[in-house]
């Protein structure tokens, strides 16, 4: 089993309806991450969590909102999806620690399309 | 802001050569950089990660480079293979960001023919 399982891994929804991606870890690791990939962009990050009571905004955070409700599982939303919101959409983790090299660790994606 | 940029955005060689890919990065403040592997439908395999302090990492064929002061690094991969073919992300984790905000290149995408 992958240690970072992402649901669903594709969605396709309408303009206006509500969406969440979930994300749940069994490396044990305190910090998550959502990321956002476009075609020619790279990935972005949208919101991270350094533990369940802190979580920050990243660099395109409007239109979404998440909740970490366990250490191991961290969760995003589009309160009103649009089109430009189709996107492969990735949740990682990472731990902070004497022995932390950085590393961060992917999901498979969830690909979700915005009609 | 940190900018990362990788030249080419793709690449296709022939099986048995060996593979250059390149990463530059504006700001040479930094924690560390990750050099990743993505598939078609897959997710981000981490392949090598070089600290800061560094100024290489191996595994297998697989050799990093950082060069910070010129803002540089490369990712060597020893003799082709058709399996190697992928799309590979360098990222960068700036001091000026908080610890495990990575920046990301776009990709440069790999294409090794038998």
């Amino acid at each position: 089993d992958a240690d970072v399982t992402q649901t669903p891994r594709n969605r396709i929804t309408k303009t206006g309806k509500r969406i969440m991606l979930e994300c749940s870890q069994t490396k044990g690791h305190d910090r998550m991450y959502w990321y956002r990939q476009d075609p020619g962009l790279g990935l972005r990050l949208i919101y991270y969590s350094f533990d369940v009571k802190d979580i920050n905004k990243g660099e395109i955070s409007d239109g979404y909102s998440v909740s970490r409700q366990a250490q191991a599982k961290f969760s995003l939303s589009l309160e009103s999806a649009i089109p430009n919101q189709t996107a492969l959409y990735f949740c990682a983790t990472s731990f902070q620690g004497p022995m932390s090299t950085g590393e961060l660790f992917f999901g498979e994606g969830s690909r979700l399309t915005v009609l | 802001k940190q900018e990362v940029t990788q030249i080419p955005a793709a690449l296709s060689v022939p099986e048995g050569e060996n593979l250059v890919l390149n990463c530059s990065f504006t700001d040479s403040a930094i924690y560390n950089l990750q050099w990743f592997r993505q598939d078609p439908g897959k997710g981000l395999t981490s392949l090598l990660l070089i600290q800061s302090s560094q100024r290489e990492q191996t595994s297998g064929r697989l050799n990093a480079s950082l060069d910070k002061s010129s803002g540089r690094s490369t990712l060597y991969i020893a003799a082709s293979q058709p399996g190697d073919s992928a799309t590979y992300l360098c990222a960068v984790n700036s001091t000026t960001d908080s610890w495990g905000k990575l920046q990301f290149g776009a990709g440069t995408q790999v294409v090794v023919t038998p």
